[in-house]
């Protein structure tokens, strides 16, 4: 029973750029949350999504970034025209329901660096 | 005020020494909470989960205070493979529950 996968795991993009991170849950997962995580900093909150909606994003910037996590296939975090700033690691973490004595289980990140 | 509240340390400690993280959080409607463990430039891993009685995993002892809404990790024994940073992450509820992490507490267990 694999875990949470994120890919890449590492990923350099320029300036300007769009920056496409993949999340596949845990089998039987059909929540799904991303965090961001700037260096010693703590894990922020962007989204939660269960399949084909979202659900709350109030933690996401108003520009430039989107999530989905369609029927078919992994959740996506995309970032359109990257910034020096978007640099950080960003994690997604899967749930089996909704409600609040869920735990969320951890992918690995991505590695986002913006040259 | 900050959702979830933790002392960002570091704490440095010897080995076997006792030590005890809180962690506070602003929601009083909030009804789960978690300690979470996270190595450096790793995902973070649940360490255990907080329950209202309080709950003892080995070495490790979680605690809650609902009335100054407030939990605790302690760690007996300490050991060098605890050097890590524990995270608080409570369920906050805004109209879904939300896994909401506090900054994490840095541990150091040196010889």
């Amino acid at each position: 029973n694999a875990g949470v996968m994120q890919n890449p795991r590492h990923l350099v993009r320029r300036r300007g750029q769009e920056a496409r991170l993949r999340c596949s849950p845990m089998k039987g997962h059909s929540h799904v949350y991303w965090y961001r995580q700037l260096p010693e900093e703590g894990l922020k909150f962007m989204v939660y999504l269960q399949k084909e909606n979202i659900i709350d994003e109030s933690g996401m910037p108003k520009e430039r970034f989107s999530a989905e996590f369609p029927k078919e296939g992994p959740s996506i975090l995309r970032i359109q025209q990257v910034v020096r700033g978007d640099s950080a690691a960003y994690f997604c973490a899967s749930s089996p329901a909704a409600g609040e004595v869920t735990e969320a289980f951890f992918g690995q990140g991505t590695r986002l660096t913006v040259v | 005020r900050k959702e979830v509240e933790q002392d960002p340390g570091p704490f440095n400690v010897p080995e076997g020494a006792t030590v005890a993280f809180n962690c506070t959080y602003s929601n009083s409607a909030s009804q789960s909470f978690f300690w979470y463990r996270q190595d450096c430039r790793k995902e973070p891993k649940l360490l255990m989960s907080v329950y209202s009685s309080g709950n003892e995993d080995g070495r490790f002892t979680a605690q809650l205070n609902r009335a100054s809404q407030y939990i605790s990790l302690l760690i007996r024994d300490s050991k060098l493979s605890d050097s890590a940073t524990y995270l608080c992450v409570v369920n906050i509820p805004r109209g879904s529950y939300i896994p909401t992490f506090g900054r994490g507490t840095s541990l150091i267990v040196h010889p």
